[in-house]
């Protein structure tokens, strides 16, 4: 396994520009996940997909965000309209749910937004 | 809804001396527990996992947690620290009987390993 991967690993953007992250997840693993952490707190959950299908999104995602997971392999996650708040590091981790190990989840590095 | 907290934000300890990394559950339900370790610039790391085999669990690293229910609490210890324990920590739970495993942490817990 390489691990997951995340591109890019930072982003500077000025308020009400979209940005789009990519994570790329360990080959074959089924479940994706997308959490976002802010300076000092723990990964909060934003949302996790199952194959291609998106099967739960947190409140903390607004409209303003949107995640796909197309043909079930990398996802992307978009922001549109940035705005300071946003600022944070996202962070992707993937799981095969078919296996004994269905609870360990690995963690990609993770795309720090810096949004001015 | 389940929540974590860890008591200490930062943690300060000799090279050598025991770990102690504090994490407090709250859970409806009865939980799957994690830690995670997490390096300057990289992702986490699973250290161990509880999921209701033994409660004492052992993890890479020497790092070992013991679950206590009646305590509510999943604390994190290793014996002896080595300097590149140093990094931030953080205590997960999941709720156990759901199909997500999605994962709520706690706010970390800094650890500093002094020579």
């Amino acid at each position: 396994d390489t691990g997951v991967s995340q591109d890019p690993r930072h982003k500077i953007t000025k308020r009400g520009q979209n940005v789009t992250f990519r994570c790329d997840p360990i080959s074959e693993h089924n479940r994706l996940y997308w959490y976002r952490q802010t300076l000092g707190q723990g990964p909060e959950f934003l949302t996790y997909f199952q194959n291609e299908a998106q099967l739960e999104k947190s409140r903390l995602l607004s409209d303003r965000f949107s995640a796909e997971r197309p043909k079930g392999s990398f996802s992307t996650l978009e922001i549109q309209r940035t705005e300071q708040g946003d600022s944070a590091m996202y962070l992707c981790a993937s799981s095969l749910l078919t296996s004994g190990r269905a609870l360990e989840q690995y963690f990609g590095p993770g795309t720090r937004l810096t949004v001015t | 809804a389940q929540s974590v907290t860890q008591l200490g934000s930062h943690v300060s300890v000799s090279e050598g001396a025991l770990v102690l990394l504090r994490c407090n559950y709250s859970s409806s339900v009865p939980p799957y527990l994690f830690w995670y370790v997490q390096y300057p610039n990289q992702g986490l790391q699973l250290l161990l996992k509880y999921t209701s085999a033994a409660t004492l669990v052992k993890g890479i690293n020497g790092f070992e947690a013991e679950f206590k229910k009646s305590e509510t609490s999943f604390h994190l210890t290793k014996p002896s620290a080595h300097m590149s324990d140093a990094a931030e920590y953080f205590c997960a739970v999941s709720v156990r009987g759901g199909s997500n495993y999605k994962l709520t942490f706690g706010k970390g817990t800094l650890l500093t390993v002094n020579p």
